[in-house]
């Protein structure tokens, strides 16, 4: 089955560690993305990436880092930099130029 | 930059009800996306409208690409309890990246 996953489904750790969470499409999709959503709050883009080996910043991507290695893999490292850590991570693929996002099933990251 | 207006930003409905939300926006777009996210889990791309004026329907769901191509609108027949969660429209311009409204949280009372 093709899709988008995410693992893990919960994730914590101690303020001042970085983590990295995972996000693997076997959807041949050009086009990979990092959101973030607080509660009761609406979608804000961290990163994207239309190729492999580039990236763009997107909203409020200060205390994050990521990598394109490869087409299927877009890890999404949240440094000790960020302020606010604590939230649930979405990550989405789509061909390229395409609004018609495949999102995964998310990450909840609690920095205790 | 660019912002959606999407409303209402909650709805308290009885199942069976039908419902309309929309989304406005002060620039143009070339494409209107819809989508439904469950509690917890990712959004699901519900309906996506490329042409001003079109009416697309998914089942239950029917959703419009304003004239104007400044607005759209969702609207879901007859709900049952599935149909809580969040829906957020979401806007492109061009080959740009998407922008996401805000969100309406869809709760039904039994």
């Amino acid at each position: 089955d093709g899709g988008i996953t995410q693992s893990p489904k919960y994730l914590f750790r101690k303020e001042g560690q970085n983590v990295t969470l995972s996000c693997e499409q076997n959807l041949n999709h050009d086009a990979m993305y990092w959101y973030r959503q607080d509660p009761g709050q609406g979608l804000r883009l961290i990163y994207y990436s239309q190729i492999v080996n580039d990236f763009q910043k997107g909203d409020i991507a200060e205390g994050y880092s990521v990598s394109r290695e490869k087409k299927e893999s877009f890890p999404l490292t949240v440094t000790s930099a960020q302020k606010n850590p604590t939230a649930f991570y979405l990550c989405a693929s789509s061909a390229l130029y395409s609004g018609e996002q495949f999102f995964g099933p998310g990450t909840r990251l609690t920095v205790l | 930059g660019q912002q959606l207006n999407q409303s209402p930003q909650s709805m308290f409905i009885q199942e069976g009800e039908d419902v309309s939300m929309n989304c406005t926006s002060s620039s143009i777009f070339n494409t209107w996306l819809w989508y439904k996210q469950d509690p917890g889990e990712g959004p699901v791309l519900l309906i996506a409208l490329y042409k001003a004026g079109e009416l697309t329907s998914n089942g239950r769901l029917t959703a419009q690409f304003g004239i104007t191509r400044k607005d759209s609108f969702l609207n879901i027949s007859a709900s049952i309890p599935s149909d809580v969660g969040i829906y957020f429209c979401a806007g492109q311009r061009g080959n740009d990246k998407i922008i996401f409204g805000k969100g309406t949280r869809l709760h039904i009372l039994p």
